[in-house]
């Protein structure tokens, strides 16, 4: 069956320009994160949604960063004013039921803010 | 104290060598465990979870220490194939399960 998708792949954007990212979670799968990853970093969490709701925004670093999720399915990470500290690899993932769940991740979007 | 440690390596072991990490996790509330492995420029994916009586999947054995609060990977008969980043994950508890991914630990199998 289809995995976790996300788009685009790779992004490389101006300093100040605000960007998209988009998170396929598995069918049916009601919890959904996103992560960021520096170059030989460990896994940064940014926020977790339980079907359209967000109990746990608090790794979101500033203001400038939002998501939302849709339909229970579809999450969209968006960054404001992207600077050159947000260059990273953002990844999604998403578990069947319950946090605890082994959790899929997608093949992350590849951020480059120039 | 961070939420999961992680001693970050590099372990660097022969082929064929046992080596084992081990995480430690602050939260005595912490009812998941799991056993991640991170190839380069990959995504995560899930090797194991860990059982209280412990488990084991081939060469893998997990192990979990609530008292001492940390969780164990054994990888016997190490393979080239097993070089790749493991990170630890603890489900921290509370209200909504929050999952905490350790910092990983970094795994060169040299022949």
């Amino acid at each position: 069956g289809a995995g976790v998708s996300q788009s685009p792949s790779n992004k490389v954007t101006e300093k100040e320009k605000d960007v998209e990212l988009r998170c396929d979670p598995i069918s049916g799968h009601t919890a959904l994160y996103w992560y960021r990853q520096s170059l030989g970093q460990g896994l940064e969490f940014l926020i977790y949604f339980q079907g359209n709701s967000a109990p746990d925004k608090s790794g979101l670093p500033s203001d400038r960063f939002s998501a939302e999720r849709t339909g229970g399915s579809v999450s969209t990470l968006t960054i404001q004013r992207t600077q050159q500290e947000d260059s990273a690899v953002y990844l999604c993932a998403s578990s069947p039921r319950l946090a605890g769940n082994e959790q899929f991740f997608g093949p992350g979007t590849r951020l480059t803010v120039l | 104290r961070k939420e999961v440690e992680q001693d970050p390596g590099p372990f660097n072991v022969p082929e064929g060598a046992t080596v084992a990490f081990n995480c430690t996790y602050s939260n005595s509330a912490s009812q998941s465990f799991f056993w991640y492995r991170q190839d380069c420029r990959k995504e995560p994916k899930l090797l194991m979870s860990v059982y209280s009586s412990g488990n084991e999947d081939g060469r893998f054995t997990a192990q979990l220490n609530r008292a001492s609060q940390y969780i164990s990977l054994l990888i016997r008969d190490s393979k080239l194939s097993d070089s790749a980043t493991y990170l630890c994950v603890v489900n921290g508890g509370g209200g909504y399960q929050k999952v905490t991914f350790g910092t990983g630990t970094k795994l060169q199998v040299i022949p």
